[in-house]
């Protein structure tokens, strides 16, 4: 079983579309979470809910919106998608917010050309 | 000043040695420290979680602490084509925050 699931995979899609990413646990996990990860690894915090509440929303374009239909699900969305926006995005859970172990998805590998 | 700063390597060791990943950290609130393994194109995914001081050891790993320092450290020994992979050091902070290190890149040739 698949604790965090992530779709799509692979994205390669054009400047100025907008496009979305979902996320799944099974984990029954409260807190979710979104990053980012750049070409040179560096792993950074976007985005967190718990129990479908927005608690961090760290300096990120308003060009991307995160929603969360219940707590087993997290999805995000871009808009006007820009070069720069190329990156692997991960999502994660975790049991209690102030915890620390967070569960990461496999990740999705976004092209912006 | 990042909260989390990780020696970047690469680091290419032989099978069989003790290699050690070193972060330092800035902020002193929240005093646990996870260190995540992330395999080529996968996600990270959770090694070793400790609370305080000292050492913490799961089988061939060994996490360390020092607090006076700000130092953490991972320690793996007997180390196997297995284990090359990026490993990251993180730091929580509030509301669930992670602050991640670059990630050091491991590779450990037969």
């Amino acid at each position: 079983d698949t604790a965090v699931s992530q779709t799509p995979k692979y994205l390669v899609t054009q400047m100025g579309n907008d496009k979305s990413i979902k996320c799944e646990q099974n984990l029954g996990h409260d807190t979710m979470y979104w990053y980012k990860q750049d070409s040179k690894k560096f792993l950074k915090i976007m985005f967190s809910y718990n129990n479908k509440e927005l608690i961090i929303n760290e300096t990120v374009p308003n060009r991307f919106s995160p929603k969360s239909p219940d707590k087993a699900h997290l999805n995000l969305h871009i808009n006007s998608l820009e070069l720069g926006d190329s990156a692997v995005y991960f999502c994660a859970s975790s049991l209690l917010t102030d915890r620390g172990e967070q569960y990461f998805g496999p990740g999705t590998r976004l092209t912006v050309t | 000043q990042k909260e989390v700063e990780q020696d970047p390597g690469p680091l290419s060791v032989p099978e069989g040695a003790i290699v050690s990943l070193n972060c330092t950290y800035s902020n002193s609130a929240f005093q646990y420290f996870m260190w995540y393994r992330q395999y080529s194109r996968k996600g990270p995914e959770l090694l070793m979680y400790t609370y305080s001081s000292g050492n913490k050891e799961d089988g061939r790993f060994t996490a360390q602490v020092d607090k006076s320092s700000k130092y953490i450290s991972l320690f793996i020994r007997d180390s196997q084509p297995s284990d090359s992979a990026t490993y990251l050091c993180a730091k929580p902070s509030t509301l669930g925050r992670l602050y991640f290190g670059r990630g050091t890149q491991l590779t450990v040739w037969p």
